[in-house]
């Protein structure tokens, strides 16, 4: 079963510093879809920044940016010069190619702190 | 516009009674989605539609039921709220994984 793991559940992070969230996800799959999203306080669901796995490049959005290792099954995320905006729940999520259903983690509690 | 909206926004209900929340996009997506998050568990899909009058269950189907007559339209009742279906419910809308979210629903059933 495809699974996706994030554990870290609460982070917290200096204004203006980097921070990295971890996931990690178990598929047998070699085309697939990867996303993180933001939640803030306002419920609102965002997505961040998708990757696909046939790509080789890391995703970058703006201060976005990800690190994915195929091999190890890993995708973090990186946010640059963090951004009281960014205090948010992060979920990263999975697709597989010939599957519209996305599996989720269930979180990362991001704190910025002034 | 949004391009999803979710109606009510919150829901106080009582034990018992059938509640309706519904979804309206303006993407014209053949995929949408009912979720709902609770503490702990993240995001659970309920029901998901792959176009008019096409849906299927989720990990979490038990006690809902949906509808959707309209590709712009998802709607998902509750058919007899119990406690335990107290949680934010989200309607999203897309495919490939990359949603389109709604802003939520927070039903409370007293």
């Amino acid at each position: 079963a495809q699974t996706v793991t994030q554990s870290q559940p609460e982070m917290s992070v200096q204004e203006a510093e980097t921070v990295t969230l971890s996931c990690t996800y178990d598929t047998s799959e070699s085309d697939y879809y990867l996303f993180w999203y933001k939640q803030p306080p306002s419920r609102q669901m965002i997505l961040v920044i998708r990757q696909e796995a046939y790509k080789q490049q890391n995703a970058t959005e703006n201060r976005f940016s990800v690190n994915f290792q195929k091999a190890a099954k890993s995708f973090s995320l990186k946010i640059s010069d963090s951004q009281l905006g960014d205090a948010a729940m992060y979920f990263c999520a999975y697709n597989a190619g010939n599957n519209r259903k996305l599996i989720w983690g269930l979180g990362t509690s991001l704190a910025v702190n002034p | 516009d949004a391009g999803i909206t979710q109606s009510p926004r919150h829901k106080v209900t009582e034990t018992g009674t059938p509640v309706t929340l519904r979804c309206h996009q303006t993407e014209n997506h053949r995929y949408m989605y009912w979720y709902r998050q609770d503490p702990g568990h993240g995001l659970r899909l309920i029901h998901y539609s792959y176009g008019v009058k096409d849906t299927d269950k989720g990990e979490v189907s038990d006690g809902y039921s949906v509808s959707r007559s309209k590709t712009e339209d998802f709607l998902l009742t509750l058919e007899s709220a119990t406690s335990s279906q107290t949680s934010v419910y989200f309607c999203a809308a897309g495919e490939g994984g990359g949603y389109t979210f709604g802003s939520g629903t927070r039903l409370t059933v007293v």
